[in-house]
């Protein structure tokens, strides 16, 4: 079962340089998310998708993109990279319907130097 | 302040004893309760799931929640070295949802 894939695991970008993390979900869930995981912070909300065709910011959106390609797939675009953005990024999905859980894909480790 | 606060740990115990992990929240609206488990390098997974107050059991696990103390716990039973992890609580009020993590709780079951 692949449930969430994200590509690529690991990523080192130059500050300024831009990248795209890709998601994908076989679980045919209508809501995407993607959130940012810092030690003592726990998972913060970048951005989200209700449902295909829609996105809306979560709790730190700046300095972030969101295309909701299709169904399947949600992609997270940074596009001038800063230092502040090293971390490690997660992708959800959760199904149709209200209330739903979340469930995750193993993560993309990203550092900025 | 956190919405959703968890001791970080780490948490030591012998393989077999019970373990408990709590969390608390401030938002009166939460309704539904999750606990995740992260391994090192892994995504969180999904362990328990629960709205409103009461208790929950699922094989070794039971998640325990008062509303009227916002206190959310999980419950081992018969831990496993392959029970250490970290441990997520997590909140939503309802809806298409606005998930508050904690940080986690680091456990380690000892052989």
């Amino acid at each position: 079962n692949a449930g969430v894939t994200q590509t690529p695991k690991f990523q080192v970008l130059k500050t300024g340089q831009s990248m795209t993390l890709q998601c994908a979900q076989d679980m045919n869930h209508n809501s995407m998310y993607w959130y940012r995981q810092d030690p003592g912070m726990g998972l913060r909300l970048i951005y989200y998708s209700a449902s295909e065709g829609t996105t809306d910011k979560g709790e730190v959106p700046n300095g972030y993109n969101v295309s909701r390609l299709n169904k399947r797939e949600f992609s997270l675009r940074l596009e001038s990279a800063a230092p502040s953005q090293t971390s490690v990024y997660f992708c959800a999905s959760s199904g149709t319907g209200l209330n739903q859980p979340q469930h995750f894909g193993d993560g993309t480790r990203l550092s900025i130097l | 302040q956190k919405e959703v606060e968890q001791d970080p740990g780490p948490l030591s115990v012998p393989e077999g004893a019970i373990v408990s992990l709590n969390c608390t929240y401030s938002n009166s609206a939460f309704q539904y309760f999750m606990w995740y488990r992260q391994y090192s390098r892994k995504g969180p997974e999904l362990l328990m799931y629960t709205y409103s107050s009461g208790n929950k059991e699922d094989g070794r696990f039971t998640a325990q929640v008062d509303k009227s103390s916002k206190y959310i716990s999980l419950f081992i039973r018969d831990s496993q070295p392959s029970d250490s992890a970290t441990y997520l609580c997590a909140s939503h009020s309802g809806g298409y949802q606005k998930v508050t993590f904690g940080t986690g709780t680091k456990l380690q079951v000892i052989p």
